[in-house]
């Protein structure tokens, strides 16, 4: 079974330009995650889908991340425009729904973002 | 507020001995799950463990281990016999039980030298 897929593996844009990155979750899997390391700092949670319904966006930084999951399957993160802050690691992670507590997440290879 | 701490930055060890990586937390909640991740070179995630708050007894895994102390709260994690694989950033993470995302620590870069 695949795991988890993330594209692109590394970007590079400059500043002011917009970025699309998609994940791919492990088919079946309702829970869909973004999650993004910044310059050698913690892993810091973006946003929660449940299904295409984001069920909790409370670590999207500002109104210039977009995230979108529709019909439920694949995801994708809009970063518009790009920011040098921006630049990270994006992982994106599933679950399976409907288990207690925390499902375990299964964590993608990650888009590597670099803003100049 | 939820917060994990790991206070090695950086390790370095020569293969085969033992190492431990610290983690500390902090959380309000009784219920919460722990977590360890390993990132090796290739970038990608890796799921080591998760313990939930009422298990307390250690666990082992091949050459892996994890030291689970409430009382100071503190989810330790041990490499025996170290190898040049195991050479990665290892993060610890928590989550509370009904709050489903994963608050991860900074990491720490384990160099496991030949």
């Amino acid at each position: 079974e695949a795991g988890v897929t993330q594209f692109p593996s590394h970007s590079v844009i400059e500043k002011g330009q917009t970025v699309t990155l998609r994940c791919d979750p492990i088919s079946g899997h309702d829970n869909l995650y973004w999650y993004r390391r910044v310059m050698g700092k913690e892993i810091k949670f973006l946003l929660h889908f449940v299904k295409e319904s984001k069920q909790d966006e409370s670590g999207m930084p500002n109104n210039r991340f977009l995230a979108e999951r529709t019909g439920g399957t694949y995801s994708t993160l809009k970063v518009q425009p790009a920011e040098l802050e921006d630049s990270g690691v994006y992982f994106c992670a599933s679950s399976q729904s409907g288990l207690a507590g925390v499902g375990e997440q299964f964590f993608g290879p990650g888009t590597r973002l670099t803003v100049l | 507020a939820q917060k994990v701490t790991q206070a090695q930055t950086e390790i370095s060890v020569v293969e085969k001995e033992d190492v431990t990586l610290d983690c500390v937390y902090e959380t309000r909640d009784t219920t919460y799950y722990l977590f360890w991740y390993k990132q090796p070179p290739s970038g990608e995630l890796v799921f080591l463990i998760r313990r939930n708050s009422f298990d307390e007894q250690n666990e082992i895994s091949g050459r892996y281990s994890w030291n689970f102390q409430k009382s100071t709260s503190s989810f330790n994690f041990t490499i025996t016999a170290s190898q040049v694989v195991d050479s990665a950033v290892y993060f610890c993470a928590l989550s509370e039980v009904d709050v489903d995302k994963i608050i991860f620590g900074k990491g720490t870069r384990l160099h496991i030298l030949p």
